[in-house]
C-alpha cells in the first residue's frame, strides 16, 4: 500500500525552527518527485515547494512566501522526505502535508498533479 | 504568475442537483497540468480530475472536467450527500499553485 506519513509537527516560537518529516512506503521512493503542501487554519491549500527526484537532477521550487526560510531535502536511503523551516512567521501555522505524483514513477513526468498525500502533521508558531 | 481564480466562493445546492465550478486562470494555463481535488473536514485532499478532464482512479463518472486556456469547469452531475466538500483547482508541471477554493454546502 503507497502510504506518506509526515511527523515532527509542533508549537514553536516566532523566529524558531521546526524540521519535518514523511516516511514514504509502498512506492520506489528515490524515483518519486515530492512536494510539501501547508493550509492555514479555515484556509485554502497553498503549495510550499517541490524535490526532484535525484536522477532528475534533486532540484528544488519553492513558493515565494517560504523561499530563503524553508529547505527541502530527502534521504532516499530512509525513504524521508524532509521539511527544514527556519525563521518560522506566525502565519507558517498551518497543517503540512506531504504529497507525491505517482505518474512521474510510471511515465517519468507530472501527469496527474498530486494523487498521493499523508495525513498532514499540525505546525503553529505563536509567542 | 498565474494566478487561479475559483467562483463561485460557496455554492448552495441539494441532493440531486448539478454544481458548476468554474476555475479561471490570469493567464492560459495548459490543459495537461490542471487538476481538481476534493477536501472534506479533516481530511487531506482527494485527487479527482488531472489533465483538466480525466478522472482520477475510483472517481465516480458524476464527475467531470473540461476547459482549456484560462477557462476550466468542475461538473458533478448529481450532488450525493457526500460530494458536500470544498473543491481545489491547481496548476502542476512546470508550476505549481492552487486556486482559492470553492465549497459546495447543503441548501
Amino acid at each position: 500500500e503507497v502510504q506518506l506519513v509526515e511527523s515532527g509537527g509542533g508549537l514553536v516560537k516566532p523566529g524558531g525552527s521546526l524540521r519535518l518529516s514523511c516516511a514514504a512506503s509502498g512506492f520506489t521512493f528515490s524515483n518519486a518527485w515530492m512536494s510539501w503542501v501547508r493550509q492555514a487554519p479555515g484556509k485554502g491549500l497553498e503549495w510550499v515547494g517541490r524535490i526532484k527526484s535525484k536522477t532528475d537532477g534533486g532540484t528544488t521550487d519553492y513558493a515565494a512566501p517560504v523561499k530563503g526560510r524553508f529547505t527541502i531535502s530527502r534521504d532516499d536511503s530512509k525513504n524521508t522526505l524532509y521539511l527544514q523551516m527556519n525563521s518560522l512567521k506566525t502565519e507558517d501555522t498551518a497543517v503540512y502535508y506531504c504529497t507525491t505524483d505517482s505518474s512521474v514513477l510510471w511515465f517519468g513526468e507530472s501527469l496527474y498533479g498530486m494523487d498521493v498525500w499523508g495525513q498532514g502533521t499540525t505546525v503553529t508558531v505563536s509567542s | 504568475e498565474i494566478v487561479l481564480t475559483q467562483s463561485p466562493g460557496t455554492l448552495s445546492l441539494s441532493p440531486g442537483e448539478r454544481a458548476t465550478l468554474s476555475c479561471r486562470a490570469s493567464q492560459s494555463v495548459s490543459s495537461s497540468y490542471l487538476a481538481w481535488y476534493q477536501q472534506k473536514p479533516g481530511q487531506a485532499p482527494r485527487l479527482l480530475i488531472y489533465g483538466a478532464s480525466s478522472r482520477a482512479t475510483g472517481i465516480p463518472d458524476r464527475f467531470s472536467g473540461s476547459g482549456s486556456g484560462t477557462d476550466f469547469t468542475l461538473t458533478i452531475s448529481r450532488l450525493e450527500p457526500e460530494d458536500f466538500a470544498v473543491y481545489y483547482c491547481q496548476q502542476y508541471g512546470s508550476s505549481l499553485l492552487f486556486g482559492g477554493g470553492t465549497k459546495v454546502e447543503i441548501k
